[in-house]
């Protein structure tokens, strides 16, 4: 079975602050990866997806990830937090042509970010 | 384009009763899943349909969960009877029938809070 780890429940940084968040996953075949936001109050939506090709993903509102392979990681960054992205992250797996193809979740970041 | 919707959005029951949930997907999507999110946790998958068959339901606690999808559009998650554990965010999401077989972006309703006392 897969699983995903998410190496820290919360953060805090300031505004302008650059974010590392960390995920890695326990499945060695192939895998999809995804990353999903939860601002407060809303519902859980994608923030960026890595299928196959360029492993450094762009999502939106500035966000991006790296595939590396090597390390089954899938860090999400951003060099310059905003006070909007306080927000909870959730990393994410699945593994479609292995039968795992529901997705499973880490347990997710909560990322405070003060102004 | 309406997104998931689900109600209640919050419920509050004591222990032993019983509770039920409802989703309705975006029109046309054929898979429909139910995950559980409890505090501090990630979402975990309950039970996931294709069109109104189970696909997987391996993690539902089959003694006191059920859900139903009878028309292929709509479902109902069902608790009876409700345990204290069982406090958590009940989430609906959806993708389309062409994305059925390696889903990539879930559609997630907003969720159902329960508390059980």
């Amino acid at each position: 079975a897969q699983s995903v780890s998410q190496h820290n429940h919360h953060v805090i940084l300031s505004e302008a602050a650059s974010l590392e968040l960390g995920c890695n996953y326990s499945y060695g075949g192939t895998v999809n990866l995804f990353w999903y936001v939860q601002y407060p109050g809303q519902h859980l939506q994608l923030l960026l997806k890595y299928f196959s090709g360029d492993p450094l993903v762009k999502g939106i509102k500035g966000f991006e990830a790296e595939f590396i392979k090597s390390k089954f990681s899938f860090n999400l960054r951003k060099p310059s937090v905003q006070w909007s992205d306080t927000a909870e992250y959730f990393c994410a797996v699945n593994a479609p042509n292995s039968g795992y193809s529901t997705l499973t979740f880490g347990k997710g970041t909560m990322l405070l970010v003060s102004p | 384009e309406a997104g998931v919707a689900q109600s209640p959005r919050y419920k509050i029951i004591e222990k032993r009763q019983s509770v039920a949930f409802w989703c309705n997907p975006i029109s046309g999507h054929a898979t429909l899943y139910w995950y559980q999110q409890i505090l501090g946790q990630g979402p975990k998958l309950l039970i996931q349909f294709q069109n109104n068959g189970v696909v997987d339901d391996s993690q539902l606690p089959k003694d006191r969960f059920s859900a139903e999808r009878l028309k292929g559009v709509d479902s109902t998650l069902k608790i009876q009877p409700a345990k204290l554990e069982d406090s958590a965010v009940y989430l609906c999401a959806s993708i389309p029938r062409w994305a059925s077989g390696s889903p990539g972006e879930l559609f997630f309703g907003e969720g159902s809070r329960l508390t059980v006392l």
